[in-house]
């Protein structure tokens, strides 16, 4: 079964520091999703990624899946206290065509200190 | 809009106890899910299912069941309700091709 792997689990940056997150996965990645997660609240979609060496990015939140498709990437630039949170990189195994039965990694817990 | 809504949002049960969990979602998706949280970790898919009528099995679906009537419910049942059951538990639901949105979760505590 696919596995996904983030690093670091937590993580403490003054604000205004840039800062990136990684997300590994023992398979090649068909979908790979970032959420955001609120302490005690729901998910937030932030973005999907499907090709090979595709980048998104979405005001300062940039996201990258690397050429072969099994490591990805959330780069955060200039963090504020709005960026705390815990994120989530989910995968999309492909066994089953658009039914995105994700597997999730365990989390980076993010803290932004003033 | 209201999105995916569930509830309740706090529940706490004795053990052997049932209960249902209800997910609703207003988007017209044909897509919809059921994970589990436990504390510190990611999530784990328990059930999905891609339209009316049609569910599987995800990746932890021991002492759970789903049901699919309509495209808009998608309830979760635990029938006797265990310890390792505790967990903060989300629905979600989805386009085809297109990203999950997720409900607001329930608590849920067995002692």
């Amino acid at each position: 079964s696919q596995e996904l792997e983030q690093s670091p689990q937590s993580l403490i940056v003054q604000e205004g520091k840039n800062l990136t997150i990684n997300c590994t996965s023992s398979k090649t990645l068909y979908g790979l999703y970032w959420y955001k997660q609120k302490y005690g609240e729901g998910l937030i979609f932030l973005m999907m990624l499907q090709k090979g060496g595709e980048e998104k990015s979405h005001e300062k939140i940039t996201a990258k899946l690397d050429e072969k498709k099994q490591q990805s990437s959330l780069h955060i630039t200039a963090s504020q206290p709005s960026h705390a949170g815990i994120y989530l990189c989910g995968a999309d195994g492909g066994e089953v065509q658009g039914a995105q039965k994700l597997v999730f990694g365990q989390g980076t817990r993010l803290t932004i200190n003033p | 809009n209201a999105g995916v809504t569930q509830t309740p949002k706090f529940r706490i049960l004795k053990i052997g106890q049932s209960m249902t969990l209800q997910c609703a979602q207003d988007m017209n998706h044909n897509y919809m899910y059921w994970y589990r949280q436990d504390p510190g970790m990611g999530l784990k898919l328990i059930y999905y299912s891609v339209g009316a009528g049609i569910t599987d099995k995800g990746e932890v679906p021991n002492g759970y069941n789903v049901s699919r009537s309509t495209t808009e419910d998608f309830p979760l049942r635990l029938e006797l309700a265990a310890p390792s059951q505790t967990s903060v538990y989300f629905c979600a639901s989805a386009r085809l091709w297109n990203e999950q949105f997720f409900g607001p979760g329930t608590r849920l505590t067995v002692l």
